[in-house]
């Protein structure tokens, strides 16, 4: 199946800083990534939505001057959470939308975990 | 509105057969995922359905009917490994997954 990498894997960081989260599609380009939030024992939560070479799509409720979202290359999302706070900790994860055929599925990388101080 | 059913929780026993059932209502519809996800990871793609029918992938099989706005995913031959959270997820008219909270499998010895 399709491979699709995030960096790091987890993070621990200071409030009021400031962390970068990778995604990379290893296998496959990925026009369209989605950034996803999930507190424990909750279901994922849509933040945004990034397409290759413009500006993301927010959800609404979600800060897009705090969640920078960055989709420079057909491989590759950046989600930037700026001047971090505990209540931003939780499990970040990205997925990759694969077009092959008639099939669009969308592949979760491995997700960072994000615990702010 | 958009929304999925699912049970929140199901136990079976190992070597068993356990059917999960998931009904939705969406805005558009482009098709059905499952995803499955173990506690503290990120979800895994199990299967996919757009049309009307059974889809059989070794152990998983997952059934759709549109017209219904019901599907089901069918383990066999349990394993302790399959104990997870399993997510039903449509997709929109905008290509968008819609997450429920998903069903947490138990699996028994």
């Amino acid at each position: 199946g399709a491979v699709v990498s995030q960096h790091p894997s987890w993070v621990i960081c200071k409030s009021g800083t400031s962390v970068k989260i990778e995604c990379r599609s290893l296998d496959f380009q990925a026009t369209t990534m989605f950034w996803y939030r999930q507190f424990p024992k909750q279901s994922l939560m849509l933040m945004a939505t990034s397409n290759e070479g413009s500006k993301a799509t927010y959800e609404q409720g979600v800060e897009k001057d705090k969640f920078l979202i960055n989709h420079a290359s057909l491989t590759l999302s950046t989600l930037t959470v700026t001047s971090a706070h505990p209540e931003d900790s939780s499990f970040y994860i990205c997925s990759a939308r694969r077009l092959a055929g008639d099939a669009d599925t969308q592949y979760f990388g491995p997700g960072t975990r994000l615990t702010v101080l | 509105g958009q929304n999925i059913d699912q049970p929140t929780e199901m136990t079976a026993t190992e070597g068993a057969i356990v059917q999960i059932n998931c009904t939705y209502q969406t805005s558009g519809f482009n098709g059905l995922f499952w995803y499955q996800q173990h506690a503290g990871e990120a979800p895994t793609f199990l299967s996919y359905n757009v049309l009307d029918g059974l889809e059989e992938k070794g152990r998983f099989s997952s059934f759709l009917s549109r017209s219904k706005g019901y599907s089901y995913l069918l383990l066999k031959e349990l394993q302790m490994k399959d104990s997870a959270s399993y997510l039903c997820a449509p997709m929109d008219s905008n290509y968008q997954l819609i997450w429920g909270a998903g069903t947490k499998l138990i699996i028994k010895p």
